[in-house]
């Protein structure tokens, strides 16, 4: 079953323009990931957030965790067409335990 | 570091058959999970090995079962197969905790399984 929700499931924008990913989960957690998927292939390690952090950044992606309201967003600035992919969250209940994926984000990026 | 490989990439079979799918992890991960994906239910989490030890189990019937050798290399098999075993299913290694973690699960590009 899946442990959240990730809104909105699918995001249509310009090269340049920022993207934004809310995901939703259910339990409490030890981590949350955020994962890329192009097109039928296998799934990217974007970046980990623990539940102590509040906010994470690497190069273009911010990420944000409210463990109060069981939530996380994924940032994307200054898109690019090779951006354009699914993404998901994951969250760790325990440290190196299963992943449990909410349902993704279809973004896409027009030159 | 090589990634995480997968074979076959693509497979066909029919109703009833068996298959198994290989997953060699990134040299020094000794923890292996594999993922169903599919349109319908999305990522769902199979099983997971470590020290060849089957340490978290997903909600899958027994059909679903798992291995994993003493160098880490994994397989999984499906038996008795059924038209909503078609999917593309995903092995992912871990690097060990001791090294500080944060580093997430490194996937490997999959098997296409496609059930006739």
């Amino acid at each position: 079953s899946q442990q959240g929700e990730e809104d909105p499931q699918a995001l249509s924008i310009q090269e340049g323009e920022n993207a934004t990913m809310n995901c939703s989960y259910k339990t409490s957690i030890n981590n949350l990931q955020w994962y890329r998927q192009n097109s039928g292939r296998g799934l990217v390690h974007l970046i980990l957030i623990r539940s102590n952090e509040r906010e994470k950044h690497s190069g273009r992606l911010r990420v944000t965790l409210d463990t109060s309201k069981k939530s996380s967003s994924l940032l994307i600035t200054a898109s690019r067409a090779a951006d354009t992919a699914s993404y998901f969250c994951a969250t760790e209940e325990t440290s190196g335990s299963r992943l449990t994926f909410g349902e993704g984000t279809q973004l896409t990026v027009n030159p | 570091k090589a990634g995480v490989t997968q074979t076959p990439r693509y497979l066909i079979k029919t109703r009833g058959q068996q298959v198994t799918l290989s997953c060699s992890p990134i040299s020094g991960h000794r923890s292996v999970s594999w993922y169903q994906q599919t349109p319908g239910q999305g990522l769902q989490f199979l099983f997971e090995y470590f020290s060849e030890t089957q340490r978290n189990k997903g909600n899958f019937p027994g059909r679903f079962s798992g291995r994993q050798f003493s160098n880490s290399r994994s397989e999984m098999n499906v038996s008795t197969l059924e038209l909503g075993d078609s999917a593309l299913y995903l092995c992912a290694s871990s690097p060990p905790t001791t090294s500080g973690g944060g580093f997430g699960q490194f996937f490997g590009p999959g098997t296409r399984l496609t059930v006739l």
